[in-house]
C-alpha cells in the first residue's frame, strides 16, 4: 500500500522561503508522477506543479512560476517542494499525491499525503 | 488552461435523496475528468476517474458520466457518510485544474 508522509508545520515570515517533503513508501517511487496541491483555509484546490522522479523534468504552473522548485530523489523516494518570496496568501495546507497505481497520461490522484499546513505571518 | 466550473456551489440534500452535480469544461478533456470527496479537516478522496470508472472500493451508489465538456456525479440515494465537499478535476492538460466545488449539506 502506498503511503505518503509529509513533513510537519512550518510558519514562516513574509519574503522567506518553506520547503516541503513527501517520502512515499510501498510503491514503486521513480515512474508515477508525484504532483503538488495546495488548498488556502476555506478554499478550493489549487495545482501547483509536478515531477515524474525517473524523468526528473518539473512541470509547473503559470502561477507559481519562478517561485516554486519541485524535485525528487529517487535514492530516498522522497519528493520536495520549496515556494519562495512567501506572501501570507502562500497560507494554506500543501498536499502532495501520486499516481493511481495504472499510470501513464491522464492517471488521477489515488494517493494523497496527510497534508503540511504553512502559515504566513510577520 | 482548462477552466472548469461545477453546478450547483452548494445544495441541501436528505438522506436517501439522489444527487447529481455537474461540471462543465472550458474545452474539449475527451474522459480525462475525475471527482474527488472530501471532508473537512482531511485530504481529498478518489471517487471517480476516466469521467465514469468507479475506483475501487468506492460504493456503487457514486457514478460518474461525460465526456468532452461536460460531466456529472451523481451519488443515486445519498447517506450520511457523503456530506462533504466534492470536486472535479481535469486530467487532459497542464496544469490540472480543479472544478471551485460543490459542498452537499444535510437538509
Amino acid at each position: 500500500q502506498v503511503q505518503l508522509v509529509q513533513s510537519g508545520a512550518e510558519v514562516k515570515k513574509p519574503g522567506s522561503s518553506v520547503k516541503v517533503s513527501c517520502k512515499a513508501s510501498g510503491g514503486t517511487f521513480s515512474r508515477y508522477a508525484i504532483s503538488w496541491v495546495r488548498q488556502a483555509p476555506g478554499q478550493g484546490l489549487e495545482w501547483m506543479g509536478g515531477i515524474i522522479p525517473i524523468f526528473g523534468t518539473a512541470n509547473y504552473a503559470q502561477k507559481f512560476q519562478g517561485r516554486v522548485t519541485i524535485a525528487a530523489d529517487e535514492s530516498t523516494s522522497t519528493a520536495y517542494m520549496q515556494l519562495s518570496s512567501l506572501r501570507s496568501e502562500d497560507t494554506a495546507m500543501y498536499y502532495c499525491v501520486r499516481d493511481a497505481d495504472s499510470g501513464g497520461f491522464g492517471a488521477p490522484y489515488k494517493y494523497w499525503g496527510q497534508g503540511t499546513l504553512v502559515s504566513v505571518s510577520s | 488552461d482548462i477552466q472548469l466550473t461545477q453546478s450547483p456551489s452548494f445544495l441541501s440534500a436528505s438522506v436517501g435523496d439522489r444527487v447529481t452535480i455537474t461540471c462543465r469544461a472550458s474545452q474539449g478533456i475527451s474522459s480525462y475528468l475525475a471527482w474527488y470527496q472530501q471532508k473537512p479537516g482531511k485530504a481529498p478522496n478518489l471517487l471517480i476517474y476516466a469521467a465514469s470508472t468507479l475506483q475501487s472500493g468506492v460504493p456503487s451508489r457514486f457514478s460518474g458520466s461525460g465526456s468532452g465538456t461536460e460531466f456529472t456525479l451523481t451519488i443515486s440515494s445519498l447517506q450520511p457518510e457523503d456530506f462533504a465537499t466534492y470536486y472535479c478535476q481535469q486530467l487532459n492538460s497542464y496544469p490540472r485544474t480543479f472544478g471551485p466545488g460543490t459542498k452537499v449539506d444535510i437538509k
